[in-house]
């Protein structure tokens, strides 16, 4: 069974710039959540994704966003590119939301703004 | 305001030498405890879910447990393979994820 995929795993951009990262669940699973991983700040949540529509939100300003497309595939945007911007996303996929479904991550997409 | 930490922030352990991390929380209500390894370059992996005070979960050399207020990953008998950073994370009941900043284990042979 092929893990969760993120495309793409690396990724060089310019501060006010836009980008977008995928992600690919588990087959079978409906529920996306993202997160951002800095040295500084941890791990974060910045959305969860079910059947297309956003369950719930984190402390992140608008600039980051996301949907959920039908095949359970999920996309973030960041738009206007800032410096602090700079981290690992991480997508984490499971089979549903209640909290007894255990999250898959995967390797993640290391966003790099210069 | 809710918040998860942890400690100690890094431990290095000879092999074999058995020890304990500690995941403290303060939430507005707890539906779940996970704990993750998260190895180098690669997300977090699932190691368990705790859901009421006093539970127990083991699965080979660790061992996790759950208070009120906080929980400890027992590592018994350490191997160098189980160097990794351990995160625990909290869901609360508004469905919030809130992670700990991790402990960095390193296991020396």
């Amino acid at each position: 069974k092929a893990g969760v995929t993120q495309t793409p795993r690396y990724l060089i951009k310019t501060r006010g710039q836009q980008v977008t990262l995928s992600c690919s669940p588990i087959s079978g699973h409906r529920s996306v959540s993202w997160y951002q991983q800095t040295p500084g700040q941890g791990l974060q949540f910045l959305f969860e994704y079910f059947s297309e529509t956003q369950r719930n939100k984190g402390n992140f300003p608008g600039r980051f966003s996301g949907r959920q497309f039908s095949n359970s595939r999920s996309e973030m945007n960041v738009s206007t590119l800032e410096l602090g911007d700079s981290a690992l996303y991480l997508c984490a996929s499971s089979l549903d939301t209640g909290v007894g479904n255990e999250q898959f991550f995967g390797p993640g997409t290391r966003l790099t703004v210069l | 305001e809710d918040q998860v930490t942890q400690s100690p922030e890094a431990l290095r352990l000879q092999e074999g030498e058995s020890s304990s991390l500690n995941c403290s929380y303060t939430v507005s209500g707890l539906r779940g405890l996970f704990w993750y390894r998260q190895d180098p370059g690669k997300g977090p992996e699932f190691l368990f879910t705790l859901y009421s005070a006093g539970e127990e979960k083991e699965k080979e050399r660790l061992k996790a447990t759950l208070t009120k207020k906080e929980s400890f990953l027992h590592i018994t008998a350490p191997k160098p393979e189980d160097s990794a950073t351990y995160l625990c994370a909290v869901k609360t009941s508004y469905d919030k994820v809130i992670f700990g900043p991790g402990t960095s284990l390193s296991v020396i042979p």
